[in-house]
């Protein structure tokens, strides 16, 4: 079975700074998906980025980045010139190519200190 | 356009009762999704419905039984509840096409189980 694994339960970062979220998971397979999700105080999920395992470019969507290691099976979340709206759990998914369900990470919850 | 839509937000049951959450999507997608959410634990998957008239079971499915009743409609009952099913449930959908698939989620439903 598919496992995602997020070994920061909490972090905290200061406004204007960056912070990086660890995700590794683990697979046998060749080609995959693999998302992070943020989930706000509203209790919405938001899908944040996302990343296909055979393109090597890493991923970005303006102040957050992926550093995704295929070797390694790591998929980390950078996130620029952190503001306090992006306060939240963000959880790291993980899907096989074709139409299966994610499985996700039990995610790291990130405070944005003024 | 509405997006996902459960009902009801919050909701409690004495053990032993049985409810059924409602879940509907207006943007033509193939799949649907439930997952729960407790506190440490991420998402997990109970059951999802990869096209309609198919319905398949996920990580926790017992306790639960779903019903795809059209394209747009995936209801998930709880005949008998217990306290251990206290928790947040999401109901997702997504196009099924796979790849880089992204699942809209809806609003979450708590429900307390006393």
């Amino acid at each position: 079975a598919q496992t995602v694994t997020q070994s920061q339960p909490e972090m905290s970062v200061q406004e204007a700074e960056t912070v990086t979220l660890s995700c590794t998971y683990d697979t046998s397979e060749n080609n995959y998906y693999l998302f992070w999700y943020k989930q706000p105080p509203s209790r919405q999920m938001i899908l944040v980025i996302r990343q296909e395992a055979y393109k090597q470019q890493n991923a970005t969507e303006n102040r957050f980045s992926v550093n995704f290691q295929k070797a390694a099976k790591s998929f980390s979340l950078k996130i620029s010139d952190s503001q306090l709206g992006d306060t939240a759990m963000y959880f790291c998914a993980f899907m096989f190519s074709g139409n299966t369900p994610l499985v996700f990470g039990k995610g790291t919850r990130l405070s944005v200190i003024a | 356009n509405a997006g996902v839509t459960q009902t009801p937000k919050f909701q409690v049951l004495k053990t032993g009762q049985s409810m059924t959450l409602q879940c509907a999507q207006d943007m033509n997608h193939n799949s649907m999704y439930w997952y729960r959410q407790d506190p440490g634990m991420g998402l997990r998957l109970i059951y999802y419905s990869a096209s309609e008239g198919t319905t398949d079971k996920g990580e926790v499915p017992n306790g639960y039984n779903v019903s795809r009743l059209n394209k747009r409609e995936f209801s998930l009952r709880l005949e008998s509840a217990a306290p251990s099913q206290t928790s947040v449930y999401f109901c997702a959908s997504s196009t099924g096409t796979g790849g880089l698939d992204e699942q809209f989620f809806g609003p979450g439903t708590r429900l307390t189980v006393l």
